[in-house]
């Protein structure tokens, strides 16, 4: 069974701080990996998406993956209470790993 | 960036009812499109997998008469919910993604059914 674990949260962290957001992934075979950011009653919003090992930089978001720890982070900088959502990871698993299984989320709360 | 419009957004019904809902590609071809559902306080959970022109891939536990998929052209995936009970209430999002670039998925705004 593909697993994609995340914390579910609520992470809190004040505005300006680093949050960081964790997710492991069982599947050895999975090549993409992808974070969401959902706000409630919303539907999901691709953030970032990471395709090999170490770091990937986009603006105040940073991805990071490893492999062989079946590993996926997000690190999100001078967090903002915009930033305050739902965050989930995502990993591509089945025949030509066209299909995306998702973790259950991390609720982010980012406070003034 | 890739555009999926989905509708209607949000549908309130009576038991028993079908349910249509569109999900379109607006400035991409989507050779596959997604369909998702996903209850309050829950994940996204995959539904169906449907390639254009073929008949849908349905994940285990969804059952295929109650949820039709129809993906008849490149731009255009419909999913009906049939004879909907109010256990099928939930929010029912597409995606889309074009096979032969590297884009990941882009997700529809998402419909809210309601089934009362």
């Amino acid at each position: 069974q593909k697993e994609v674990e995340q914390n579910s949260g609520p992470l809190s962290v004040p505005e300006g701080a680093i949050a960081s957001l964790n997710c492991t992934y069982s599947d050895r075979g999975s090549q993409s990996f992808f974070w969401y950011r959902q706000y409630s009653g919303k539907s999901p919003e691709l953030i970032m998406s990471i395709y090999s090992n170490g770091d990937k930089e986009d603006g105040r978001f940073t991805a990071q993956l490893n492999k062989a720890s079946q590993y996926v982070s997000l690190l999100i900088r001078d967090s903002q209470p915009s930033d305050s959502a739902t965050y989930l990871c995502a990993v591509n698993w089945g025949t030509g790993f066209q299909k995306l299984v998702f973790g259950t989320g991390t609720r982010l709360l980012v406070s003034p | 960036g890739a555009v999926v419009s989905q509708h209607p957004s949000w549908v309130i019904c009576k038991s028993g009812t079908s349910v249509k809902i569109e999900c379109r590609s607006l400035d991409f071809q989507a050779t596959t499109m997604f369909w998702y559902r996903q209850f309050p306080k829950q994940s996204l959970m995959l539904m169906a997998t449907s390639n254009e022109g073929s008949k849908a891939t349905y994940e285990q536990g969804v059952e295929k008469d109650k949820f039709l998929i129809n993906h008849a052209s490149l731009t255009l995936s419909t999913l009906t919910v049939t004879s909907a009970h109010p256990e099928d209430s939930s929010f029912y999002i597409c995606s889309a993604r074009d096979i032969t670039s590297l884009q990941p998925q882009h997700f529809g705004d998402g419909t809210r059914l309601s089934i009362l």
